[in-house]
């Protein structure tokens, strides 16, 4: 069955130091994967997508499929990066509406 | 910049009585989604919905649950004889027309749903 583990439920680091949220997922097609990120009192809102290969807000993700991992890193955190993050993954079998499978979430509470 | 609407923000019902979720998705969005997430739980999928019928279902979305487009613009979620376990956060989501697992999902606030 399709999975996201996501081990980490909180994640506290300080200002300026890297930072690392751990994302597995279990799929034996070919997944699309995605973070999105819930800031306090607001929505679900998407972060990056692997297959942007882009860079927001200094945090990037690189799917490694032989480890079936999608870590989320940013090299220094800043205290606005505080949020609840949530790995999800998306399946491709040609059906119209494709489902998100999350992650249980990590919160990240960056300390000043 | 639009963005999808979901009321009531809060619902409070009694055990065995229907309640109605309504989500205003993104006015040119085509794939229409219910999510919930039980407190402490994860974000989990209910339904997808396209070309005015259900897409994709979950294990979730059992005959209590029903999805209905009404008007073109508003994408409700009934639950017919509500049970306590399904107190939970409900999120509406939709997507733009483009096809394919990498499309992007935007996300409603959510109506918190508290069954007494």
């Amino acid at each position: 069955a399709q999975r996201v583990t996501q081990p980490e439920k909180l994640l506290s680091v300080f200002k300026g130091a890297p930072v690392e949220l751990k994302c597995n997922y279990s799929y034996s097609g070919s997944p699309e994967l995605f973070w999105y990120v819930q800031y306090s009192r607001q929505r679900l809102q998407l972060l990056l997508r692997h297959i942007s290969r882009e860079s927001i807000k200094g945090f990037t993700a690189d799917l490694n499929k032989g480890e079936t991992s999608f870590h989320l890193k940013k090299p220094f955190a800043q205290e606005e990066d505080s949020a609840m993050y949530y790995c999800a993954l998306s399946m491709n079998y040609g059906g119209a509406t494709n489902k998100l499978i999350f992650g249980t979430g990590t919160l990240l509470a960056v300390q000043p | 910049e639009p963005e999808v609407t979901q009321t009531p923000s809060h619902q409070v019902t009694q055990m065995g009585q229907e309640v109605i979720l309504r989500c205003v998705p993104i006015s040119n969005h085509l794939y229409f989604y219910w999510y919930r997430q039980i407190l402490g739980q994860k974000v989990e999928f209910l339904v997808s919905f396209y070309n005015n019928e259900i897409s994709e279902k979950s294990e979730i979305f059992d005959d209590q649950f029903s999805v209905e487009r009404p008007d073109g613009s508003n994408f409700t979620l009934k639950i017919r004889s509500t049970k306590l376990e399904d107190s939970a956060m409900y999120f509406c989501a939709s997507s733009p027309p483009r096809r394919g697992a990498n499309n992007e999902q935007f996300f409603g606030p959510g109506t918190r749903l508290t069954v007494l």
